[in-house]
Order: structure tokens, then C-alpha cells, then sequence
């Protein structure tokens, strides 16, 4: 199984300044069609997660373009821009290349 | 608008088996594919099944052979039969459109003793 690593936010992000969340894969997350299934997802207390980012850089419909992805292969970031009280959360990457489809453990963010 | 709402989550035994329901509006569950996701409360997602618009279907190892996903177009709905329950199935049960487009609020299952 591909297993996904992120890291941790140091410490509460001050509104208005950016923030960014690493994740690591331990292979390739290139398709053989040529795609990187690398998605984003944000999970506010108690409510599902919801798409951020997929394809490693797609915004899904609807999401602030303070909201950033980038990287290839095994390692990717994303990055927001000016952090809002309403980006608190976890966030969480996901890799649909192979199966079992696998998300990494989770970055919390907190506003300070 | 798509909209996906979860129902069938209960208390059951070990070794019990319940059966989750995922209601899809907005869209044919059969022109995408689905997937069920669970979160033990407080950690974090796992991935449990998808079906594909073509029927196949993949499974998490942790449930292969126990789970089955399947759906009903008539119904616009998905399932997922859930036999020979244990323990550490206990969680919330989301049902997720394509690569988690949307997803639905969850159902919880608890399986205790």
C-alpha cells in the first residue's frame, strides 16, 4: 500500500498569514494514463471533509484561490495564501492512483 | 445540486451485520463512481470500497471478503452489506461521489458486545 505522510503545523497560524502542509508519499503517485491523483481535502469539527484541491493543483468548485497545490512524484504542498478563521481544521491528502486508496494521518490547523 | 445522505448505521454484536445506504440526488449514482470512507471519531479517514460505473468493485483489504458494495439505479442509492462485523469497524460511514467530490454527513456504526 502507498503510504502518505504529512507533516505538522508548527504552531497556530496568525489570520492573514500563510500557511503551508507537506505530504510525502512513499511511491510515485504518477498514473500510467500520465495523471497524479494527489487531492486535498479539509475537515472542519464535526463535518465531513470536503474537496480542496485535486490532481495535485485543480480547485474543486467553489473553493478560494488562496488555496494552492503543488509538487510531483512523491512530494506535494499545499499552501494557503492568508489564512481565514474558517480554514480551521485538518487537512488531510489523498492518493487515488492505486488501490487501496490511502490519506495521510492529518495536519491540524489552528488560529491563534 | 448533488447531495448524498447516509442511513443504516446502528449498535451491533460481533459478528453481526448491518447494511449501509448511501441516497444520491442531484446526479445517477451509475454515471460515476462511489466510494464508502470511515473515521473512527476523533482519527483519521479510511478508505473502505468504490464502484465503478462499469459494476467492478475493489475493496480494502481490512474488509475483503466481509463487505460488499453494490447499488440500485432505480433507487439511486448505494450500499454497503457489512457481514461478520467486528470491533474495530466501529466508525462514521461516508459515502463519497467520484475522488470525494462530495460527501454525505455519515452514519455511525458501533459494534460492541
Amino acid at each position: 500500500d502507498i503510504v502518505m505522510t504529512q507533516t505538522e503545523l508548527s504552531s497556530p497560524v496568525t489570520v492573514g498569514q500563510p500557511a503551508s502542509i507537506s505530504c510525502r508519499s512513499t511511491q510515485s503517485l504518477e498514473h500510467t494514463d500520465g495523471n497524479t491523483y494527489l487531492s486535498w481535502l479539509h475537515q472542519r469539527p464535526g463535518q465531513p471533509p470536503r474537496l480542496l484541491l485535486y490532481k495535485i493543483s485543480k480547485r474543486f468548485s467553489g473553493v478560494p484561490d488562496r488555496f494552492s497545490g503543488t509538487g510531483a512524484g512523491t512530494d506535494f504542498t499545499l499552501k494557503i495564501s492568508s489564512v481565514e478563521v474558517e480554514d480551521v481544521g485538518v487537512y488531510y491528502c489523498m492518493q487515488s492512483t492505486q488501490f487501496p486508496y490511502t490519506f495521510g494521518q492529518g495536519t491540524k490547523l489552528e488560529i491563534k | 445540486e448533488a447531495q448524498l445522505v447516509e442511513t443504516g448505521g446502528d449498535l451491533v454484536q460481533p459478528g453481526g451485520s448491518l447494511r449501509l445506504s448511501c441516497a444520491a440526488s442531484g446526479f445517477s449514482v451509475s454515471d460515476t463512481y462511489m466510494n464508502w470512507v470511515r473515521q473512527v471519531p476523533g482519527k483519521g479517514l479510511e478508505w473502505v470500497s468504490i464502484i465503478f460505473r462499469s459494476g467492478g468493485t475493489y475493496y480494502a483489504e481490512s474488509v475483503k471478503g466481509r463487505f460488499t458494495i453494490f447499488r440500485d439505479s432505480s433507487k439511486n442509492t448505494v450500499y454497503l452489506q457489512m457481514n461478520s462485523l467486528r470491533s474495530d469497524d466501529t466508525a462514521l460511514y461516508y459515502c463519497t461521489r467520484g475522488s470525494g467530490n462530495d460527501w454525505g454527513q455519515g452514519t455511525l456504526v458501533t459494534v460492541s458486545s
